[in-house]
């Protein structure tokens, strides 16, 4: 079966410093990767995706992630975290056309001041 | 304002008792898809529609039922709820598949908090 997975449940960090949340997938030959962020109580909002071409994706509020095939991964990356990016974010993938979404368990990160 | 709508946001309900959980864009989108997310578990997708009149089962679709007779509704019916379909549910849509044009993104509704006693 497809999956994705999320090595870290949780990863706390201090106010600016880096972070990298991992996320590896199954290998198939068309694969479109995401990541999601949810706040609390609130739905999932799209932070970036990687569908082709250039394996580097930024994505909004300074976040990006990097496509490796050959590990099959697609970790996300902030240079500098603020308290704000506080949140649980998840990987997805999809496969082919683009139906079904396989996502991750999920990383609650959280920013110490 | 686009956005996707659910109703209700919190349910308690009793084992056996059919409930249907709505939901609604106003975006004209095509794809349209309901997910529940349990701790530990992340996010499972139940069922997704690619248009009206066109359903197909994610990988938990067992125990839900689903409809798309409009293209902006789909809701999500539990015949008989179980006290393991206790759960977040969130719907999303999108303008076609899973968001795959570059510009595209899957747009995710407030969530439905339900619970089976």
């Amino acid at each position: 079966a497809q999956s994705v997975t999320q090595l870290d449940s949780q990863v706390p960090v201090f106010e600016e410093a880096p972070v990298e949340l991992r996320c590896n997938y199954s290998s198939s030959v068309s694969v479109y990767l995401f990541w999601y962020v949810q706040y609390p109580n609130q739905g999932l909002q799209l932070l970036l995706k990687y569908l082709s071409g250039s394996t580097l994706v930024k994505g909004i509020n300074g976040f990006e992630a990097e496509f490796n095939k050959s590990q099959t991964s697609f970790h996300l990356r902030k240079p500098s975290v603020h308290i704000s990016d506080t949140a649980e974010y998840f990987c997805a993938v999809t496969y082919g056309a683009g139906n079904q979404f396989y996502f991750g368990t999920g990383t609650s990160l959280t920013v110490i001041p | 304002e686009a956005q996707v709508t659910q109703n209700p946001r919190y349910l308690i309900t009793v084992t056996g008792k059919k409930l249907t959980v709505t939901c609604s864009q106003n975006m004209n989108h095509e794809y349209m898809s309901w997910y529940r997310q349990d701790p530990g578990l992340g996010l499972r997708q139940i069922y997704y529609s690619m248009n009206v009149e066109v359903t197909d089962k994610g990988d938990v679709p067992e125990g839900y039922k689903v409809s798309r007779k409009e293209k902006r509704n789909f809701p999500l019916i539990l015949e008989s709820p179980s006290p393991n379909q206790t759960s977040l549910y969130f719907c999303a849509s999108s303008l076609s598949g899973a968001g795959l044009a570059d510009q595209e993104t899957q747009y995710f509704g407030p969530g439905t908090r339900l619970l089976v006693l």
